[in-house]
C-alpha cells in the first residue's frame, strides 16, 4: 500500500520567507509526527497530532514554527521568516500504535 | 534528560557479524527501535521490542536488551554489503504521545 508522503522532496528559500512544507500520512493512521534532522544530528521531535486532541507542540524551537493537521488527513508544517538555522531535512511519521512510518522527508535549504 | 548514545562508525567484513550497540537514560522506556537510513532513502523501520522483554529474533536481526543497564544493541548475522547504511537507536516512553528520542546513528561499513 502507500506509504507516507511528503511534498515538495526539496525546498531552497531566501532568508525570511515563509515555507509550507507537507504531509500525506497512510490511510488510518491515526497519529501524526514531525521531526527535524539537521546536518550530523539526530532528529528532533516537533510537534504530535492524535486524533482530535489538542497537539503536543512541546518541540517547535520558536514561535516561527506552526503546524495544522485536519482530523486523520493532511498535516502541514510552516515556518515563517525561515533563518539559516532552519536548514534541515523535515521528517513526518504516522502511526497506528507503537510503530511509526517514516515519509522521505523534506530538504530544505534556507539562503 | 533523556538521552540516547550510541558509537559513531563500524566497520566489518562481508559475512561477519556486526553488533550495534545503543546506551538510553530514560528508565521509563516502553518500545526501543533500530531504523536504518541508506544514503538518499527514508528511515526503515527494522525492528522493535518491548521493553518487557530480553531479546527479540527476526531473520537475520537479533536485538537484545538489558533493562537494568539501559543498553541496546541490534546483531546482524552474516552481514552483505547492502546491510551498509546508518543505523539509529530510538526510543519512546508510555502515554499517547510516543514521541522517539534518537541516537546520533551508527554508520556501518561492510567491506567485500
Amino acid at each position: 500500500g502507500a506509504g507516507v508522503s511528503q511534498s515538495p522532496s526539496n525546498k531552497v528559500t531566501e532568508k525570511g520567507k515563509d515555507v509550507e512544507l507537507r504531509c500525506d500520512p497512510i490511510s488510518g493512521h491515526t497519529a501524526l509526527y514531525w521531526y527535524r534532522q539537521r546536518l550530523g544530528q539526530g532528529l528532533e521531535f516537533l510537534i504530535y497530532f492524535q486524533g482530535n486532541s489538542a497537539p503536543d507542540k512541546s518541540g517547535l524551537p520558536s514561535d516561527r514554527f506552526s503546524a495544522e493537521r485536519t482530523g486523520e488527513s493532511v498535516s502541514t508544517l510552516t515556518i515563517q521568516r525561515t533563518q539559516q538555522e532552519d536548514s534541515a531535512v523535515y521528517l513526518c511519521a504516522s502511526s497506528p500504535t507503537e510503530t511509526q512510518y517514516f515519509g522521505p522527508g523534506t530538504r530544505l535549504l534556507v539562503l | 534528560g533523556e538521552d540516547v548514545e550510541q558509537s559513531l562508525f563500524l566497520s566489518v567484513r562481508e559475512g561477519d557479524s556486526s553488533v550495534i550497540n545503543c546506551t538510553y537514560t530514560d528508565s521509563s522506556s516502553t518500545y526501543l527501535y533500530w531504523y536504518k537510513q541508506e544514503p538518499g532513502a527514508g528511515l526503515q523501520l527494522l525492528t522493535y521490542i518491548f521493553s518487557n522483554m530480553d531479546m527479540k529474533q527476526d531473520q537475520r536481526l537479533t536485538v537484545l536488551l538489558n533493562k537494568k543497564d539501559k543498553h541496546l544493541s541490534l546483531r546482524i548475522a552474516d552481514t552483505q554489503t547492502g546491510d551498509s547504511a546508518i543505523y539509529f537507536c530510538a526510543e519512546s516512553g508510555a502515554g499517547n504521545n510516543r514521541k522517539l528520542i534518537w541516537g546520533l546513528g551508527t554508520s556501518l561499513a561492510v567491506n567485500p
